[in-house]
């Protein structure tokens, strides 16, 4: 069965430092990846997500992933971070033809102004 | 105008009672999902209709019942509903490109 593990629980920066959060998933085969955003109160956004082809995602509001199928990790990066980036982020994996996504236990980050 | 709208967005009620949830999608998407996420933020599936049948039904009480009466609709009934049923159910409709969810039911048993 696959799985998604999402080591960061709580993430904790300043405004404008790097972040990268860490996705991997358990599954020999193709899959699809996503990373979900919700802010607090709010929904699940889609950020962004990989299919096939370049493995360096580029999604919204400077956000951005590498997909490396030999780790079977799917990270979460931004370069700069801001207060409004205040959220829980989601890792999600899909196996293609399916129509079950497999969540990951999610990473809380808090930015401090 | 709402892709995928749940109602009501806050629902609390006494243990024992019974409760439905209600979700609409006009994203002419097949699928349809419900979600619980625990006090954790935990997400967790619980059932998936595509087209008005269901096709994922995860370990989940059968006090949950799901019922999709056309395809744009997906509904959740809970029966005799205990102290832990408390959490937030999002639904969700989707295909390959990913989710769109709702805004989330908040449930809270008392």
């Amino acid at each position: 069965a696959q799985s998604v593990s999402q080591h960061n629980h709580h993430v904790i920066l300043s405004e404008a430092a790097s972040l990268e959060l860490g996705c991997n998933y358990s599954y020999g085969g193709t899959v699809n990846l996503f990373w979900y955003v919700q802010y607090p109160g709010q929904h699940l956004q889609l950020l962004l997500k990989y299919f096939s082809g370049d493995p360096l995602v580029k999604g919204i509001k400077g956000f951005e992933a590498e997909f490396i199928k030999s780790k079977f990790s799917f990270n979460l990066r931004k370069p700069s971070v801001q207060w409004s980036d205040t959220a829980e982020y989601f890792c999600a994996v899909n196996v293609p033809g399916t129509y079950k996504y497999i969540f990951g236990t999610g990473t809380r980050l808090k930015v401090l102004a | 105008d709402t892709a995928v709208s749940q109602t009501p967005k806050y629902l609390v009620t006494q243990m024992g009672n019974d409760k439905s949830i209600k979700c609409e999608q006009n994203l002419g998407h097949d699928t349809m999902y419900w979600y619980k996420q625990d006090s954790k933020k935990f997400l967790k599936i619980m059932f998936s209709y595509n087209n008005k049948e269901l096709i994922i039904n995860e370990t989940v009480p059968n006090r949950f019942s799901p019922k999709s009466p056309d395809k744009a609709h997906l509904n959740l009934h809970i029966n005799s509903l205990e102290l832990g049923d408390s959490a937030v159910y999002f639904c969700a409709s989707g295909q390959a490109g990913g989710y769109t969810f709702g805004s989330g039911t908040r449930l809270t048993v008392v």
